[in-house]
């Protein structure tokens, strides 16, 4: 599965845009992208998924580079609900998740 | 449909001693997943079943053992507890993309 690489931590004010980068140069033409968040002390959530489309669905929106090297996960308006640490992770259809550290976002008010 | 079921939610052993960690899902997932998660750290997978009557090692598999029980149950068995086993442990199940996270069992060893 692909390596990915999530900056550590990051800050969003409540109602703004969040942006989460994600860097996965080595992917695969096979491997989906996708997105998970655990919020403190509960089994992760899944967030969303692509392979090479930007997708949307109710609670973020996902845009894949063109050369799928990376991707961003954008939360359109946080709430302090969102607080949470979200993982992205590379993996092709049928292989297990292999979570990494993620980057911990702090929705602040 | 109450998703990922685990039990119990807290456990305290004291070294050496054993017990089984319950998961059920009602779901009718096919595949199921048992990860544990260190402080601050990201989840380790430690055995999986794609199918009822299969299991398989994933990346921390010493010192446990799991039972696929039916398409329903998915248990993790600690024969003898150590303190380096020690943190949360989540079950999973899977649907097409999409894992489906129980609560969690919070275990200390002593």
């Amino acid at each position: 599965d692909a390596k990915t690489t999530q900056p550590p931590s990051m800050d969003c004010a409540e109602g703004r845009a969040a942006n989460l980068p994600c860097n996965h140069s080595t992917i695969s033409g096979n491997e989906y992208v996708y997105w998970y968040r655990q919020i403190h002390s509960q089994g992760p959530q899944y967030i969303i998924h692509g392979l090479k489309n930007n997708e949307t669905n109710e609670m973020a929106s996902l845009i894949i580079t063109e050369d799928r090297k990376s991707s961003t996960l954008i939360l359109p308006h946080a709430t302090l609900r969102d607080t949470a640490v979200y993982y992205c992770i590379g993996k092709a259809a049928g292989n297990k998740l292999t979570f990494g550290g993620g980057t911990r976002v702090l929705v602040k008010p | 449909n109450a998703g990922v079921t685990q039990t119990p939610k807290f456990q305290v052993l004291k070294t050496g001693q054993s017990m089984t960690l319950q998961c059920a899902q009602d779901m009718n997932h096919n595949s199921m997943y048992w990860y544990r998660q260190d402080p601050g750290m990201g989840l380790r997978l430690i055995y999986y079943s794609a199918s009822e009557g299969t299991t398989d090692k994933g990346e921390v598999p010493n010192g446990y053992n799991v039972s696929r029980l039916n398409k329903r149950e998915f248990s993790l068995r600690l024969e003898s507890a150590a303190p380096s086993q020690t943190s949360v442990y989540f079950c999973a199940s899977l649907l097409a993309s999409e894992q489906y996270f129980g609560p969690g069992t919070r275990l200390t060893v002593t």
